[in-house]
């Protein structure tokens, strides 16, 4: 079955970076696209960018351009988001989400991770 | 950025009942319209996607429908499993961007 295995909680500091992983297994890992989308607590819904995981190819949110940084590693099917520069904005819950062939929703999800950004 | 813009923010209702929550875009998105529900603590899962397809078991009783710049959500008889909180996104042109939620209660 299909599964994104996210990894675990963060605290950071304002102006240091973030590493997020996404594993994914239970298909094949080149043929779907996957993105990373945030929900600050008790708010709605962000889309951040999108990762081709067959050609590394990555489209960003402009919101996010120049702190962003998607990319994949085949060996393991895991795709990384680096958030750069963070504020205490940035606390939320990051997700990622697969997006099926031929059409554009997201039909699985991580179970989210909780970056907290606190001095 | 296109906009979205959801209906009611919350809304209590009791089990049975039918629900209508609507999403209005700000551009013609065509049927690029998906709705997703979240529960506490949990990711969204997807409901509906380009408009008015039903994802693979999802139940029968949501259902959408609209085109252009005005969509709905309809869930035909309320369930007690339906709590939670719902999301329109369109998927249209990038950012995709989603509705700010509708809470579903239970009375």
């Amino acid at each position: 079955q299909v599964q994104l295995v996210q990894s675990g909680a963060e605290v950071k500091k304002p102006g240091a970076s973030v590493k997020f992983s996404c594993k994914a297994s239970g298909y094949t890992f080149g043929d779907y696209y996957m993105h990373w989308v945030r929900q600050a607590p008790g708010q709605g819904l962000e889309w951040m960018g999108i990762i081709n995981p067959s050609s590394g190819s990555t489209s960003y949110s402009q919101k996010f351009h120049g702190r962003v940084t998607m990319a994949r590693d085949t060996s393991t099917s895991t795709v990384h988001m680096e958030l750069s520069s963070l504020k205490s904005e940035d606390t939320a819950t990051y997700y990622c989400a697969r997006e099926p062939r031929n059409q554009v929703f997201f039909d699985y999800w991580g179970q989210g991770t909780l970056v907290t950004v606190s001095s | 950025d296109i906009q979205m813009t959801q209906s009611p923010s919350s809304l209590s209702a009791s089990v049975g009942d039918r629900v209508t929550i609507t999403c209005r875009a700000s551009h013609n998105i065509g049927s690029n319209l998906n709705w997703y529900q979240q529960k506490p603590g949990k990711a969204p899962n997807v409901l509906i996607y380009s408009a008015s397809n039903l994802q693979s078991g999802v139940p029968s009783r949501f259902s959408g429908s609209g085109s252009g710049t005005d969509f709905t959500l309809a869930i035909s008889i309320l369930q007690p499993e339906d709590l939670g909180t719902y999301f329109c996104q369109q998927t249209y042109n990038t950012p995709y961007t989603f509705g700010q939620g509708t809470k579903v209660e239970i009375k």
